[in-house]
């Protein structure tokens, strides 16, 4: 079946370094989506990219969709301790079922 | 507009027991998604119902568990005979009826952490 995969699993580091976490899909899809889950929370959805080689931009989070449609990265400059959580990417499954990637969890030391 | 509401939020079960995880979507939403989180783990797809049909339930386990989406009222993910395994939080997403869910986000609710001791 359909799988998402997102590298790397965690991710440590100093408040004001960047951070990127990337994820692969077995097939194209249609769009991919963003979400961020903080401890003990919920996730919450940050964005959606449609189009092939597709970037966009959330203050310092910026987002990009690979040409061939099945891969995406995020990338975090300056992280501050707000950003603190696990980041997932999501694609649409064949069945309209939503398939998340296993997460990049995010550490920030002050 | 009140978000996805879920309840109850945590839930302490015996093994044996039945669970009932109850998930209203937001009005207006038609689309519902059960997810099992793992402490540390990803989201687990489980079940995807509309109003009264499954749709995809490849991610439910064949036994113990059982989900529905009746015309009125929330949708029930059941687990019965509870085992320590089962025990996780379970997140319930919906999404609009749009004719192409696929260009839509998913709305989460805030998960239910069953317990089974």
């Amino acid at each position: 079946g359909q799988q998402v995969m997102q590298i790397p699993q965690y991710q440590h580091v100093q408040e004001g370094e960047d951070f990127t976490t990337y994820c692969n899909s077995s097939t194209t899809l249609s769009n991919i989506q963003w979400y961020k889950q903080r401890p003990g929370g919920h996730p919450v959805f940050l964005i959606q990219l449609v189009k092939s080689g597709e970037v966009k931009k959330q203050k310092r989070l910026t987002f990009q969709f690979g040409e061939a449609k099945k891969n995406s990265s995020l990338h975090i400059t300056a992280t501050q301790t707000t950003d603190v959580g696990t980041y997932f990417c999501a694609g649409w499954g064949s069945q309209g079922n939503l398939i998340f990637g296993k997460g990049t969890k995010l550490s920030v030391k002050p | 507009n009140a978000g996805v509401m879920q309840n109850p939020r945590h839930l302490v079960r015996r093994r044996g027991q039945e669970a009932r995880l109850r998930c209203s979507p937001m009005k207006g939403h038609s689309h519902v998604y059960w997810y099992r989180q793992l402490p540390e783990e990803g989201l687990k797809f489980m079940v995807y119902l509309q109003k009264e049909n499954i749709i995809d339930e490849s991610g439910m386990p064949k036994e113990r568990f059982s989900a529905e989406f009746p015309k009125e009222g929330p949708s029930i993910l059941r687990i019965q005979q509870v085992v320590r395994g089962d025990s996780a939080a379970y997140f319930c997403a919906s999404s609009p009826p749009n004719p192409d869910p696929r260009v839509t986000e998913a709305f989460f609710g805030q998960g239910t952490r069953l317990t089974v001791v």
